[in-house]
């Protein structure tokens, strides 16, 4: 069974402060790895996908990286309307078309 | 841009009621799935379509049903709300073969 792990389940930030989400997975075989941002009573933002080990992907102060284990967000000088919920996923080679997600990481920037 | 809307955004409803949460998208998505989302259980999968007229059970499919009766329209039916089934729901699309889905707005559903 596909697993999503993330930390941590909560951060705090001071504007400008750069840190890192992590997204820690189990799948029998990876297809591709998805990033979401939620801000709260809305629907899931689609950020991006990564597919294979090695690979980046950057959106303004976002940058994606893929292992073989897991996923990180990178979020440098972060300012507050990057306040949301980061939502990591994961499609699974062996299965259908769903995704499992992660429960998330509550993002605070503190102006 | 692709544009997933549900029909509504807040739902009040009676236990033992029948409820309809309607789901459209105008991306031609061959995929569409059903998800409920509480707090600390993260998204969890409920039903999904990968075709007009046919569905696969997710991970929780107990106590729902779904309809898909053209492509671009996903229906998600509670037979007989329960307060257990107060949650928000999401319904999402995405391109067969590609599983960055696409999500609506969400639905918030008091049962009570």
């Amino acid at each position: 069974e596909d697993q999503v792990t993330q930390s941590p389940e909560a951060l705090r930030l001071q504007e400008g402060e750069s840190s890192s989400l992590n997204c820690s997975y189990t799948v029998s075989g990876l297809r591709g790895l998805f990033w979401y941002r939620q801000d709260p009573g809305k629907g899931p933002e689609f950020l991006f996908t990564l597919y294979s080990a090695g690979e980046e992907k950057e959106k303004e102060r976002l940058k994606a990286t893929l292992t073989k284990k897991e996923s990180f967000l990178h979020i440098t000088a972060p300012k507050p309307e990057d306040s949301a919920t980061y939502l990591c996923a994961v499609h699974d080679r062996g299965g259908n078309e769903k995704l499992t997600f992660g429960t998330g990481t509550r993002l605070t920037i503190i102006p | 841009d692709v544009k997933v809307t549900q029909s509504s955004r807040y739902l009040v409803k009676r236990t033992g009621e029948k409820v309809f949460l309607e789901c459209v998208q105008d991306m031609d998505h061959e995929n569409m799935f059903w998800y409920r989302q509480d707090p600390g259980l993260g998204l969890r999968l409920i039903y999904f379509s990968y075709d007009v007229k046919m569905k696969e059970k997710g991970d929780i499919p107990e106590g729902y049903s779904v309809s898909r009766e053209k492509k671009e329209r996903f229906s998600l039916i509670l037979e007989s709300a329960s307060t257990n089934q107060t949650s928000m729901y999401l319904c999402a699309s995405s391109f067969q073969g590609f599983a960055e889905a696409f999500f609506g707005q969400g639905t918030r559903l008091t049962v009570v």
